[in-house]
């Protein structure tokens, strides 16, 4: 499967900064990248589909002017948190899609950034 | 939309038990996956299911395809410390970015 980096992993920032996570597949082209938000004890949400080289699929109730999404190559998409506030801190997660030699796809993650917004 | 229910939403079990946790859903997946996630860290896959009524092994890890498409089992046998962690089921049709989430269950094993 895909390597997926992920960066920073984390990230404390003060109120009304904003705030950028790369994610980079190392061995892998992706067209297409996934951002995930993550509260704690509670599963992965859908945020984004980041598509190269054209606007991101915002999922319904994200704002895409609070989370700038940019996927400028093959290899890199990066998540800006814009004027950051408490409620924003959390765990974001970029993940790859990719299919298996047994044909299932399946996405494979990057380690998380930790966003804490003070 | 599609949701999945997964159960227990934790166990605190002693080393060596065996666990069993599992998903249904509403609708039919063609895939299903199951995911673990350790603190601070990205979930990580540890089994794909990709056909009905499929059994997969990993290690100690037995995961399941139901039949009908709407369910899926993960047993760990003989359990370790190591095993610690959050264990997230998903289902996916064509688009993996578009994979359905469990809400996890957290697991903790007793030395």
């Amino acid at each position: 499967g895909a390597v997926v980096s992920q960066h920073p992993s984390r990230v404390i920032c003060k109120s009304g900064t904003s705030v950028k996570i790369e994610c980079r597949s190392l061995d892998f082209q992706a067209t297409t990248m996934f951002w995930y938000r993550q509260f704690p004890k509670q599963s992965l949400m859908l945020m984004a589909t980041s598509n190269e080289g054209s606007k991101a699929t915002y999922e319904q109730g994200v704002e895409k002017d609070k989370f700038l999404i940019n996927h400028a190559s093959l290899t890199l998409s990066t998540l800006t948190v814009t004027s950051a506030h408490p409620e924003d801190s959390s765990f974001y997660i970029c993940s790859v899609a990719g299919r298996l030699s047994s044909g299932a796809n399946v996405l494979t993650f990057g380690a998380g950034s930790r966003l804490t917004v003070l | 939309g599609q949701q999945l229910n997964q159960s227990p939403q934790s166990m605190f079990i002693q080393e060596g038990e065996d666990v069993s946790m599992n998903c249904t859903s509403s609708s039919i997946f063609n895939t299903w996956l199951w995911y673990k996630q350790e603190p601070g860290e990205g979930p990580v896959l540890l089994i794909a299911l990709y056909k009905a009524g499929e059994l997969t092994s990993n290690g100690r890890l037995t995961a399941q395809f139901g039949i009908t498409r709407k369910d899926s089992f993960l047993n760990i046998s003989a359990s370790i410390p190591s095993d610690v962690g959050i264990y997230f089921c998903a289902g996916t049709n064509t688009n993996a970015g578009k994979s359905t989430f469990g809400d996890g269950t957290t697991l903790t094993v007793k030395p």
